[in-house]
């Protein structure tokens, strides 16, 4: 059994540039949740992907976006970047059952952006 | 209020000894709960989800209390091995998941 897979592992990039972060579910799991976390905070919720489709949204602008794609993989896109959006990057998967996606979340190892 | 509150420590505790944290969470409607553990530069992992009747894993015990909408960790005979960040998880019923800012633990030798 794979596990959840993202990259790049680190990135760094420029005020203004556009950055897109990529990650694979672990076997099995069609639903995918991204999570942006600063130092020493708690990961915040971005968005949640389940059928191709944005299910659930956390309190981020538009300039962040995303995709799934049909093998459940996703990718995060950020535009216009800016310097407090340099943090660790993280990817959950968990099955959905029809009605909500399970309980349990597992998570890849993060990409971590800085933003110069 | 924020959504899910926890001490962030650090909590400098000897190894052997028994150690609790507790989250508050201000969402009455809040359905699941969670304890995840972080070590430094790595992914949080599940170390248990929250029953209202309480559970137990070895050394460690989760409560709920939703009266006064809060749950608690407990770790017992504490190990080296314990230290790390634990990030209290709330679930609302939108499907919509809170992460605390954590709580940093340090065992000591």
């Amino acid at each position: 059994e794979t596990g959840v897979t993202q990259s790049p592992t680190h990135l760094i990039k420029t005020r203004g540039q556009q950055v897109t972060l990529r990650c694979s579910s672990q076997s099995g799991h069609n639903t995918v949740s991204w999570y942006q976390q600063a130092l020493g905070q708690g990961p915040q919720f971005i968005f949640q992907y389940y059928r191709e489709e944005e299910n659930g949204r956390g309190n981020f602008p538009p300039r962040f976006s995303g995709l799934q794609f049909p093998n459940y993989s996703s990718e995060l896109n950020v535009n216009a970047l800016e310097l407090d959006d340099s943090a660790l990057y993280l990817c959950a998967s968990s099955p959905h059952t029809g009605y909500s996606s399970t309980d349990t979340q597992y998570f890849g190892p993060g990409t971590r952006l800085t933003v110069l | 209020r924020k959504e899910v509150e926890q001490d962030p420590g650090p909590f400098n505790v000897p190894e052997g000894a028994t150690v609790a944290f507790n989250c508050t969470y201000s969402n009455s409607a809040s359905q699941s709960f969670f304890w995840y553990r972080q070590d430094c530069r790595k992914e949080p992992k599940l170390l248990m989800s929250v029953y209202s009747s309480g559970n137990e894993d070895g050394r460690f015990t989760a409560q709920l209390n939703r009266a006064s909408q809060y749950i608690s960790l407990l770790i017992r005979d504490s190990k080296l091995s314990d230290s790390a960040t634990y990030l209290c998880v709330v679930k609302d019923g939108d499907d919509k998941i809170i992460f605390g800012k954590g709580t940093r633990l340090h065992i000591l030798p």
